[in-house]
């Protein structure tokens, strides 16, 4: 079974704090996701990796960085947290075979900025 | 713009029941479909995807159609149990490429 684990199920930071969100994938999948999840608006695009070293901004990238030394893990940093970055963060991986659909969801950690 | 629409937002059922839940879609061009379980507090689980040849899909209780023409998805769960209750998801891959669009989900009570 392929597995996503995330550092922290839930995290309090408070505001202008820098955070650590941390993602690892079992599976040798080439392909990391990080995502928001907020109440009305499902799941948001933030960054993405097809490769180590290598990333992509999604739909709402500002305020975030990611980092992706190694090929199972994947990092979101929120560079000085704000109250709007409170939130649900959702990691994922995929493989990268064409044809090959199957996103795999980590267990989201909650984030609450004060 | 490429969007994803549920309904209803939220629906309650007696446990046994059967119940389906809608997807409409404007997505171009259109690559694959799929529903998501999400229980409260926990990632979503992928139930079912479906491509552009492929009008049906079943996993177990678990029954998604799709029709490509009018661009409309539908989950039906046949009787329905307690654990049912949770956020169903639907979303949509666009062209080639592993992004994804995510309707807001649908929020299923199951009740004894």
């Amino acid at each position: 079974d392929v597995k996503v684990t995330q550092s922290s199920r839930y995290l309090v930071k408070r505001t202008g704090e820098k955070v650590f969100l941390e993602c690892v994938q079992d599976m040798d999948h080439e392909n990391m996701f990080w995502y928001r999840q907020d109440p009305g608006l499902g799941l948001r695009l933030i960054y993405f990796s097809y490769d180590v070293k290598m990333k992509e901004k999604g739909d709402i990238p500002e305020g975030y960085s990611v980092s992706r030394e190694k090929k199972e893990r994947f990092s979101l940093i929120l560079e000085s947290a704000s109250t709007n970055q409170t939130s649900m963060y959702l990691c994922a991986s995929s493989i990268s075979t064409p044809g090959s659909y199957e996103q795999y969801f980590g267990p989201g950690t909650r984030l609450t900025v004060t | 713009k490429n969007q994803v629409e549920q309904s209803p937002q939220s629906l309650i059922i007696l446990e046994g029941k059967n119940c389906t839940l809608q997807c409409n879609y404007t997505v171009s061009p259109f690559s694959n479909l799929r529903w998501y379980k999400q229980d409260t507090g926990r990632g979503p689980v992928s139930l079912t995807i479906m491509t552009f040849s492929e009008n049906t899909k079943s996993n177990g209780r678990y029954t998604a159609t799709l029709d490509a023409d009018t661009k409309q998805s539908s989950l039906h769960i046949t009787a329905s149990q307690l654990s049912d209750s949770a956020s169903y998801i639907c979303v949509v891959s666009a062209g080639n490429t592993d992004k994804l669009i995510f309707g807001t989900g649908t929020r299923l009570q199951v009740f004894p």
